[in-house]
């Protein structure tokens, strides 16, 4: 069973550079996250999903675009590189609201920005 | 303030000791409790959810005081295995998002 997967694993970019960080989960589950991990601060919620069709912004979303067309995809766009958003990115999935069940992490992706 | 603190250590204990781990927060209404464990360089997992009955897993046991917005790790008989970054993690009212605490580092020494 894969769980929830990224890609890339790596990845390094310019300063204006736009990429789509990719995510995945073959669990069948309703809700799927987004967050960025810095040094010293946690894991900072971007966007979510309560399913297919539907999203929301988390607590810093700006710089970040979201879309779910399917249950199984939840991809994260970067509009425009810049270098505070040098970070690790984990996606995340569970079958329900975030307070009712675990939430199964995917391995991030280490992202610089130049 | 942050919304959930931890103080960062790192703690570093012998194996067998016993050690503690705590944890505040501010929104009292907040919904559900966990603690998650990360690895260096890895993704975060579920240890353990917290109840105001407090709540225990082998060797570790989660309490949670709601009066005083107060949530801790307690771990006995510490292994080398236990070497991780500990995770507090709340909802909000609504339920729907996590806030992470910044994690408290733990070393276990032979």
């Amino acid at each position: 069973n894969a769980g929830v997967t990224q890609t890339p694993k790596f990845q390094v970019l310019k300063t204006g550079q736009s990429m789509t960080l990719q995510c995945a989960q073959d669990m069948n589950h309703e809700y799927m996250s987004w967050y960025r991990q810095d040094p010293g601060m946690g894991l900072r919620l971007i966007h979510y999903s309560v399913g297919a069709g539907i999203t929301d912004q988390g607590e810093v979303p700006n710089g970040y675009n979201v879309s779910r067309s399917t249950t199984e995809d939840f991809p994260l766009r970067l509009l425009s590189a810049a270098p505070s958003q040098t970070s690790v990115y984990f996606c995340a999935s569970q079958a329900a609201g975030p307070g009712t069940d675990t939430q199964y992490f995917g391995p991030g992706t280490r992202l610089t920005v130049l | 303030r942050k919304e959930v603190e931890q103080d960062p250590g790192p703690f570093n204990v012998p194996e067998g000791a016993t050690v503690a781990f705590n944890c505040t927060y501010s929104n009292s209404a907040s919904q559900s409790f966990f603690w998650y464990r990360q690895d260096c360089r890895k993704e975060p997992k579920l240890l353990m959810s917290v109840y105001s009955s407090g709540n225990e897993d082998g060797r570790f046991t989660a309490q949670l005081n709601r009066a005083s917005q107060y949530i801790s790790l307690l771990i006995r008989d510490s292994k080398l295995s236990d070497s991780a970054t500990y995770l507090c993690v709340v909802t909000n009212n609504a339920g729907n998002m996590l806030t992470f605490g910044g994690g408290t580092r733990l070393m276990v020494k032979p």
